[in-house]
This record gives C-alpha cells, structure tokens and sequence, in this order.
C-alpha cells in the first residue's frame, strides 16, 4: 500500500520569512495530494491540494508543487505569520475510494 | 457551513469495556471515514464505508472494531472490548464526490481514553 514519508517533523521559522515542507509517496498511482493544517486539540482541515495533472498550484501565501516522476510534493508558505504555526500533515491517495494516507505531520513554529 | 459533528467529545472508560463514537457525516456526502490519532502522531486510517458497507479497512481495525450506518445520518464506530492502546483522539470524516478524490471533511474528533 501507499506510504508517504514527511520531512522535516519541525521547522522554526522566523515571522516574514518562507516554510518548506516535503512529503514522499510510494505508490506511483496516486493522484490526489492535499495538506492538512492542525491546530492544537483541533480537527485537521484543507489548505490546500493538488491533482496529478498539476505540477504547481498557489493560493495567496500558501503554495503546492508535484514531481510525478521523482514522486515528491512540497508545501511552500510565503510570509509566514505567527498564525501559521500548526501541524501540517501532507497526504495522498489515488481514484475511487483509496483512502487518503497521510504523513507524521511536520509541527512549524513561527517566531514573531 | 456544514460539518461533520462527533459525540461525545470525551470519553473515559475502564480497560475491556465497550465504547461506541457517533459521528453524523455532512448530509449530501457519500463516503465515509474513521481516523485514529495517538497523541502527537500521525493521522491513522481506520476504515472506510461507501454504500452502507465497508470499502477498506486498515490493520488497526481489527475484530475488537466495527462501524455501522444504523440509519441515513449517523456512522457509529464500536470498540468491542477496550485496550490501554486504544486511547487516542478518534476522528469520522467524510467526503462527497463520487468516483474520485477529494476533500476529507473532518469532525472534531472524540478523545477516547481507557485506563
């Protein structure tokens, strides 16, 4: 089955400055990348995701870009602001019912 | 907007007891998910349900585990006979399109923690 590998499991950042989180799968079927932020004793929610047939996809400070071939996504926050910090867990599945699996998550902290 | 609700949001229970976690999935959605998250670890997929059976099932759920559709709104998830490694934050998720990925829609979760 599908495994996905996240890196780094923390980041410190200073406010204003850029986060880069990277996430590996296995299974060269999958096709549906999203990112998950987690606040603490929260529920997981969307940031952002991407298709298979995308390579990069933006949404104001929060960026995503796929490497089918190298089997690679990254999560890139521009302009980080204290409110970012969270766990942010990456994860994939492919068509039909597969369910999503996700990473260890990466906890980002952003220092004001 | 709508969401998928959890109940309850806390629950203890003495080690070999039944637990069951109710979740009623966002209205119109059609597929149907239990997550399990041991504190500070990652999200762990449990069991899918699509067309009141079950789709897929990871090794965690084993047969002390079974979920159920009792009627067109709630999705139960029961613990048969509850172990120490039991405790953790339990999630339902659902999601809507048919025949593709999508967005997970996540409940609060139910925190459950045996002893």
């Amino acid at each position: 089955g599908e495994n996905v590998e996240q890196h780094p499991s923390t980041l410190s950042v200073q406010e204003g400055d850029s986060a880069v989180i990277k996430c590996t799968y296995s299974d060269s079927a999958s096709n549906y990348f999203p990112w998950y932020k987690q606040e603490l004793g929260k529920r997981p929610q969307l940031i952002i995701d991407i298709r298979s047939n995308v390579g990069e996809k933006k949404d104001q400070r929060i960026a995503v870009t796929l490497n089918k071939t190298a089997k690679h996504f990254s999560l890139h926050i521009t302009e980080t602001q204290p409110e970012d910090s969270a766990v942010y867990f990456c994860a994939a599945s492919n068509s039909g019912n597969t369910p999503l699996v996700f990473g260890k998550g990466t906890r980002l902290s952003v220092i004001a | 907007e709508p969401e998928v609700t959890q109940t309850p949001s806390h629950q203890v229970t003495q080690m070999g007891q039944e637990v069951i976690l109710r979740c009623v999935p966002i209205s119109n959605h059609l597929y149907f998910y239990w997550y399990r998250q041991i504190l500070g670890q990652k999200v762990e997929f449990l069991v899918s349900f699509y067309n009141n059976e079950i789709s897929e099932k990871s090794e965690i759920f084993d047969d002390q585990f079974s979920v159920e559709r009792p009627d067109g709104s709630n999705f139960t998830l029961k613990i048969r006979s509850t172990k120490l490694e039991d405790s953790a934050m339990y999630f339902c998720a659902s999601r809507g399109l048919a025949g593709g990925p999508g967005e997970l829609f996540f409940g609060e979760g139910s925190r459950l923690t045996v002893l």
